[in-house]
């Protein structure tokens, strides 16, 4: 159970576009497609954005979208604003009951 | 209101345990898994445990097998987390977690304020 790999930091100015990566092995991902992407500002709980790879739960803005190609999934945030400012965690379903998050990746608005 | 809040933390010694609760309300708890996940000071996240909705089924992190249990009392709308040989690299915050339900592989919909534990001698 070794944590999915995030880059540990990226960075976008306002109106730009930002892609996270999060890469594991077949077994990581169990050859399911349940990766799911979470947002946690400091200090608060973590607040889930992307489920079941590229799904919106009601109220995520549109800006937030999800991807997966092979053993690499990917969130992409577009038009940045400065509430997008915090860290983000990808997890997915490994199965047997177990689920395995990413290192997490911070996320800066210029 | 959908609101789980966790309770239980604090100071423990190493080797010693502790039980966390985690109230559910606003949502049907019976009808849903649970998880518990937990993020060391300035650290990422780390899941910990899974319990079915029956509580049938339960699986663990490598990390805590062995040591940690899970397990729910459905008529009190509650989940618990039994952590034995409490170890220094335990010290994190805990959150307790609603699966959505919507797959087998749900994913983590609603989350508490988390309850701050620390393994210190």
């Amino acid at each position: 159970q070794s944590a999915l790999t995030q880059p540990r930091s990226v960075s976008g100015s306002p109106g730009q576009s930002v892609t996270i990566s999060c890469t594991g092995t077949s077994s990581d991902f169990g050859g399911y497609n349940y990766v799911s992407w979470y947002q946690q500002h400091p200090g608060k709980a973590p607040k889930l954005m992307i489920y079941d790879v590229n799904k919106r739960p009601s109220g995520v803005p549109d800006r937030f979208s999800g991807s997966k190609s092979g053993n690499t999934a990917s969130l992409t945030i577009s038009g940045l604003q400065a509430e997008d400012d915090a860290d983000y965690y990808c997890c997915s379903y490994a199965g047997s009951y177990i689920w395995v998050f990413g290192g997490g990746t911070e996320l800066t608005v210029l | 209101q959908v609101q789980l809040v966790e309770s239980g933390g604090g100071v423990v010694q190493p080797g010693g345990s502790l039980r966390l609760p985690c109230a559910a309300s606003g949502f049907t708890f019976s009808s849903y898994g649970m998880h518990w996940v937990r993020q060391a000071p300035g650290k990422g996240l780390e899941w910990v445990a899974f319990i079915r909705y029956d509580g049938s089924n339960k699986n663990y992190a490598d990390s805590v097998k062995g040591r940690f249990t899970i397990s729910r009392d459905n008529s009190k709308n509650t989940l618990y987390l039994h952590m034995n040989s409490l170890r220094p690299e335990d010290t994190a915050v805990y959150y307790c977690a609603k699966d959505s339900g919507w797959n087998p592989g749900g994913s983590f919909d609603i989350w508490g304020r988390g309850t701050m534990v620390t393994v210190s001698s």
